[in-house]
């Protein structure tokens, strides 16, 4: 079964504080996405990794950044976190190149900054 | 830059009615690909369809069909015999055949009445 984990389903942390999330997956694909939700806004692209240390600004990288030093995992980090960015973050994962496929989500991290 | 725009935050369907679910996107290029995902209370994202836009047929999952027209730029999602458990957000996504970002519209939310 394929597999898309994230290391936390809920997490409360404080202003200032600098936060990681993380995510792996289990099915060696090259595409790894972190996404923000937010009600009435739907999914926004934060940042895109296309393989080992290769990564993309999505539409909303602003205060955050992101590391991939293996192929499986891709971290999210909030330099300092602030309380705009409490939110519901998801992790995906694709094949690279194979545009018909499909992006693999994880459960999901309810971030809380207070 | 592709968009994405999903017009219907909200919707509502009796059990075992039809239901269509819009989705509008605007790109200036040939080759992509078009999806409906959806996200159950739980809040794990599946794929329901997908669409390749170089295939006139409409795509077909069982109960799950969609209505492509390539030159109105149009990908709307059919539930026919709606079910308790299509309750759920609904997100459109498009992915370019040349990057393998994929960009989500904003999302309905489905409810079915018993």
């Amino acid at each position: 079964d394929v597999k898309v984990t994230q290391s936390s389903r809920y997490l409360v942390k404080r202003t200032g504080e600098k936060v990681f999330l993380e995510c792996v997956q289990d099915m060696d694909h090259e595409n790894m996405f972190w996404y923000r939700q937010d009600p009435g806004l739907g999914l926004r692209l934060i940042y895109f990794s296309y393989d080992v240390k290769m990564k993309e600004k999505g539409d909303i990288p602003e205060g955050y950044s992101v590391s991939r030093e293996k192929k499986e995992r891709f971290s999210l980090i909030l330099e300092s976190a602030s309380t705009n960015q409490t939110s519901m973050y998801l992790c995906a994962s694709s094949l690279g190149g194979q545009g018909n496929t499909e992006a693999f989500f994880g459960q999901g991290t309810r971030l809380t900054v207070v | 830059a592709q968009t994405v725009t999903q017009s219907q935050p909200e919707m509502s369907v009796q059990e075992a009615e039809t239901v269509t679910l819009s989705c509008t996107y605007d790109t200036s290029e040939s080759d992509y690909y078009l999806f409906w995902y959806k996200q159950p209370p739980s809040r794990q994202m599946i794929l329901v369809i997908r669409q390749e836009a170089y295939k006139q047929q409409n795509a077909t999952e069982n109960r799950f069909s969609v209505n492509f027209q390539k030159a109105a730029k149009s990908f709307s999602l059919k539930i026919s015999d709606s079910q308790l458990g299509d309750a759920a957000m609904y997100f459109c996504a498009y992915r370019s055949g040349g990057d393998d970002k994929i960009i989500f519209g904003k999302g309905t939310r489905l409810h079915i009445l018993p």
